[in-house]
């Protein structure tokens, strides 16, 4: 069974450009996360995906910050435009129904804004 | 609010020696702790996790933490460290009615000496 798919893996755009990072889910995850890393410090949570809804967004720094799930496949974060302090490492995670079930972590996407 | 405190970013440990990575946690709720693993190039994956059962709770590749709630920790051990043990290490704190969503600590660094 394949895991938890993101791309790019790196992505490297001036400051004032547009990135969108893309996440695949592992096939019948419902819950779907995105978290980041900014360099040194910890990784924080974005926003959560049900499905096609968004349950949860409240980690969402500002709205430069665009996430979609269309018919609750892969999801896509859109960073418009983008800013020097959205470098960072982009995790996407999913998981299946229930409590505390364990989330799939994807290999991240590594974004630099110059 | 719920944090993660990892005492030390970087531990060293020898081959053969016991791996001790300390993790304290702040939550006015019970919470629901986890440690994950990410070693190089990869997404981070899951170690152990404690829902409130067994307050010793077992993970992969022989690692053990211990709930303990008089000291709010959740540290990390290993009898004997391996090569192969050396990634970073993250200790993450949930709660009940969250939507699952982890609040991560800051890393801790394992690196493994002969």
């Amino acid at each position: 069974e394949a895991g938890v798919t993101q791309f790019p893996s790196h992505s490297v755009i001036e400051k004032g450009q547009t990135v969108t990072l893309r996440c695949d889910p592992i096939s019948g995850h419902d819950n779907l996360y995105w978290y980041r890393r900014v360099m040194g410090k910890e990784i924080k949570f974005l926003l959560h995906f049900v499905k096609e809804s968004k349950q949860d967004e409240s980690g969402m720094p500002n709205n430069r910050f665009l996430a979609e799930r269309t018919g609750g496949t892969y999801s896509t974060l859109k960073v418009q435009p983008a800013e020097l302090e959205d470098s960072g490492v982009y995790f996407c995670a999913s998981s299946q129904d229930g409590l505390y079930n364990e989330q799939f972590f994807g290999p991240g996407t590594r974004l630099t804004v110059l | 609010a719920q944090s993660v405190t990892q005492l030390g970013s970087h531990v060293s440990v020898s081959e053969g020696a016991l791996v001790l990575l300390r993790c304290n946690y702040s939550s006015s709720v019970p919470p629901y702790l986890f440690w994950y693993v990410q070693y190089p190039n990869q997404g981070l994956q899951l170690l152990l996790k404690y829902t409130s059962a067994a307050t010793l709770v077992k993970g992969i590749n022989g690692f053990e933490a211990e709930f303990k709630k008089s000291e709010t920790s959740f540290h990390l051990t290993k009898p004997s460290a391996h090569m192969s043990d050396a990634a970073e290490y993250f200790c993450a704190v949930t709660r009940t009615g969250g939507g699952n969503k982890l609040t991560f600590g800051t890393g801790t660094q394992l690196k493994v000496e002969l």
